[in-house]
């Protein structure tokens, strides 16, 4: 799997758009790249993927660049409970069951 | 209604001791894995089971031995316990083997 590049640590105002980049230069064309986030003390809960078209869903949208190395993870309006440390993961779809994360990039949401 | 859950939260045990961590899912996956997250945070996968066959295993020790009595459950042995296994280890499922993985709460483990 490709490596990822993330910014070890963001800040951002509450109710403002959060936007976490991902540098994936080195990514092949049948990998996904994946976002996780994981809250202190808990699971890493999944947040979206995608493949190279842009993606939304009710938690988050997805820019992957059209060249595919790097992507950006947006929350629109970001909440304190969103401070979190978001992973961005690059992997094969088929027939791998490994996901390697990463350092991440800690957000914290102020008030 | 818990999706992935484990049992117990914590755990600290001595040096040499032999114990389990269960897990469970309720979302009706075919696939279940472990992770050992480190003290430096990184996520590194274990196991994993579909269909009741391991599908991966990296290079963990053979001390560490997942069992899967049926295909809601996933549970990890780890047998003469060391320092070093001293970690939070996460239970995941997903529907296959390609789809996106859900994750218990975590096992925190002390080796003392």
């Amino acid at each position: 799997d490709a490596k990822t590049t993330q910014p070890p640590s963001m800040d951002c105002a509450e109710g403002r758009a959060a936007n976490l980049p991902c540098n994936h230069s080195t990514i092949s064309g049948n990998e996904y790249v994946y976002w996780y986030r994981q809250i202190h003390s808990q699971g890493p809960q999944y947040i979206i993927h995608g493949l190279k078209n842009n993606e939304t869903n009710e938690m988050a949208s997805l820019i992957i660049t059209e060249d595919r190395k790097s992507s950006t993870l947006i929350l629109p309006h970001a909440t304190l409970r969103d401070t979190a440390v978001y992973y961005c993961i690059v992997r094969v779809f088929y027939n791998n069951n490994d996901m390697r994360f990463g350092a991440g990039t800690r957000l914290t949401v102020k008030p | 209604d818990t999706a992935v859950s484990q049992t117990p939260k914590y755990l600290v045990t001595q040096m040499g001791n032999d114990k389990s961590i269960k897990c469970e899912q309720n979302l009706g996956h075919d696939t279940m894995y472990w992770y050992k997250q480190d003290s430096k945070k990184f996520l590194k996968i274990m196991f994993s089971y579909n269909n009741k066959e391991l599908i991966i295993n990296e290079t963990v020790p053979n001390r560490f031995s997942p069992k899967s009595p049926d295909k809601a459950h996933l549970n990890l042995h780890i047998n003469s316990l060391e320092l070093g296994d001293s970690a939070v280890y996460f239970c995941a499922s997903s529907l296959g083997p390609e789809e996106t993985q859900y994750f218990g709460p975590g096992t925190r483990l002390l080796v003392l």
